[in-house]
């Protein structure tokens, strides 16, 4: 596809449960995002790729959150043991490089996690 | 602490008036500043990036940037309804960090 996809669109998980999140950006593009959008405000950073290395991390918000590029394309957001602080729309974006600050991000539809 | 911040809003402006929406920033370094358009339940998608101080023009849109007061505005002329959305700003530090950091949104409605 042209775009950034995310998959799945919607996860209802029980308190607890571990679950993934998968990411495939736009072909070709370097950089890789990982984001948290909780209701009424802007997307909260969690972690950074280039290609397969994992160059920050510093948003990830507790050690339950792990992710992950293996071959530097598609990229998976696991969260163990949820909990109801989880939920929130994880958004998955992607830039050609990253190194330009003008570079712009392209973003996926994300996924919206309900704990419950 | 890098701090993006934006009123919430909602602002609410009639079809065909100028909206503007404001962003202000407090990490001097900041060199390059985008305003996304995020719908209701959707992805933001970018409207403009900016990172020179002044004006730029994209349609009816124009971002001002002054990087001395560290705000920078977005201006929506000619508003629609279509433009009811959250305007979403984000701001990217040099020195090597290339990730944004976004303010919460303003929510914007444009009423016929």
């Amino acid at each position: 596809g042209a775009g950034v996809s995310q998959s799945p669109r919607y996860k209802v998980a029980k308190r607890g449960q571990d679950v993934a999140l998968r990411c495939d950006p736009i072909s070709g593009h370097v950089s890789l995002f990982w984001y948290q959008q909780a209701l009424g405000q802007g997307p909260e950073f969690l972690t950074y790729f280039q290609n397969e290395a994992q160059l920050d991390k510093s948003g990830l918000p507790s050690d339950r959150f792990f992710a992950e590029r293996p071959e530097g394309s598609v990229s998976t957001l696991k969260i163990q043991r949820t909990q109801q602080e989880d939920s929130a729309v994880y958004l998955c974006a992607s830039s050609f490089a990253g190194g330009a600050l003008q570079e712009t991000q392209y973003f996926g539809p994300g996924t919206r996690l309900l704990v419950l | 602490q890098k701090e993006v911040e934006q009123n919430s809003g909602p602002l609410s402006v009639p079809e065909g008036a100028i909206a503007s929406l404001n962003c202000t920033y407090s990490d001097r370094g900041s060199q390059s500043f985008f305003w996304y358009r995020q719908y209701s339940g959707k992805s933001p998608e970018l409207i403009m990036f900016i990172y020179s101080n002044g004006d730029k023009e994209d349609g009816r849109f124009t971002a001002q940037l002054n990087k001395a007061s560290q705000y920078v505005s977005l201006l929506i002329r000619d508003s629609q309804p279509s433009d009811s959305a959250t305007y979403l700003c984000a701001v990217k530090q040099s020195g090597g960090s290339y990730i944004p950091t976004f303010g919460r949104g303003t929510s914007l409605i444009v009423h016929p």
